[in-house]
C-alpha cells in the first residue's frame, strides 16, 4: 500500500491566477498520476508523471495549462494555470502499487470564482 | 467510442441484505476490471481487481463477477452495513500499453439501519 498526502486540501482562487497542488507519497514509486473529478462525474486522467521524464498528457489536457513536475520518486506537483470557473473540480493524485492497484490521495477541492 | 456505465441512481437497501452493483461496458476488451470505494471528500480506495480470464473474485464480504460475453461486472456486498454506504466506482484497463484504468461515474450505495 501507499500513503499519499496532498496540499492544499481545498482552495478558492480568482480567475486568471494559478494554483500549484503538491502530492507526497510515503514510498518511492515509478509512476504518479493526476486526475480531475468534476461533480457527479467520473475521474478523468490528466497526465502520467514519471520521474526524470516529461509528463504524458491525455487528450484534452496540455502542458501549458497543467504543468507537472516530478523531481523525485516520492513527490509531484500539478499547476492549474490561468484558471477559469470551468477548472473548479477536485484534483487527485495517485500512484500504482503492486499489480495495477491505484492508491489515491485525499484530493484538492478547487473553486475558481 | 468506449463507454463504462454504472447506474446513476442511488441503491438503497436495508442492513443485512446483499447489495449488488452493476458495471456495463461497451467497445472494450479489458485486460482487467477494478472496483473502488469513494467516500465524500475522499479519494477512491482500491477494493478488488478481477482479470479477463477470471469469472469471480472474493474478499471477505465482497464478491465481484466478470462476464466478458455480457460485458458486465457485478459487485456484491453481503450482510451489508450502514458503514458500507459510499459511492462505488468500477474501472477498466485495456491490454497493452500502461494499463492505466478508465473509471465509471460510480453508483451511490445507501444502507439503512
Amino acid at each position: 500500500s501507499a500513503v499519499i498526502s496532498q496540499k492544499p486540501s481545498r482552495d478558492i482562487c480568482q480567475r486568471g491566477t494559478s494554483l500549484t497542488i503538491q502530492c507526497q507519497v510515503d514510498s518511492q514509486v515509478t509512476m504518479m498520476f493526476w486526475y480531475r473529478q468534476q461533480p457527479g462525474q467520473s475521474l478523468t486522467l490528466i497526465a502520467t508523471a514519471n520521474q526524470g521524464s516529461e509528463a504524458t498528457y491525455e487528450s484534452g489536457f496540455v502542458i501549458d495549462k497543467f504543468p507537472i513536475s516530478r523531481p523525485n520518486l516520492t513527490f509531484s506537483t500539478l499547476t492549474v494555470s490561468n484558471m477559469s470557473p470551468e477548472d473548479s473540480s477536485i484534483y487527485l493524485c495517485s500512484v500504482e502499487v503492486g499489480t495495477y492497484e491505484q492508491y489515491f490521495g485525499p484530493g484538492t477541492r478547487l473553486t475558481v470564482t | 467510442s468506449q463507454k463504462i456505465e454504472q447506474n446513476s441512481e442511488a441503491l438503497n437497501i436495508q442492513e443485512g441484505k446483499t447489495a449488488t452493483l452493476t458495471c456495463n461496458y461497451t467497445n472494450y476488451s479489458p485486460a482487467y476490471l477494478q472496483w473502488y470505494r469513494q467516500d465524500p471528500g475522499r479519494g477512491p480506495v482500491f477494493l478488488l481487481l478481477i482479470r479477463e480470464n477470471e469469472k469471480e473474485k472474493r474478499k471477505e464480504r465482497l464478491k465481484v463477477t466478470f462476464d466478458t460475453t455480457l460485458k458486465q461486472s457485478l459487485f456484491h456486498i453481503t450482510a451489508s452495513q450502514p458503514a458500507d454506504s459510499a459511492t462505488y466506482l468500477c474501472a477498466l484497463a485495456l491490454p497493452g500499453g500502461s494499463y492505466i484504468p478508465t473509471f465509471g461515474r460510480g453508483t451511490s450505495l445507501i444502507v439503512h439501519p
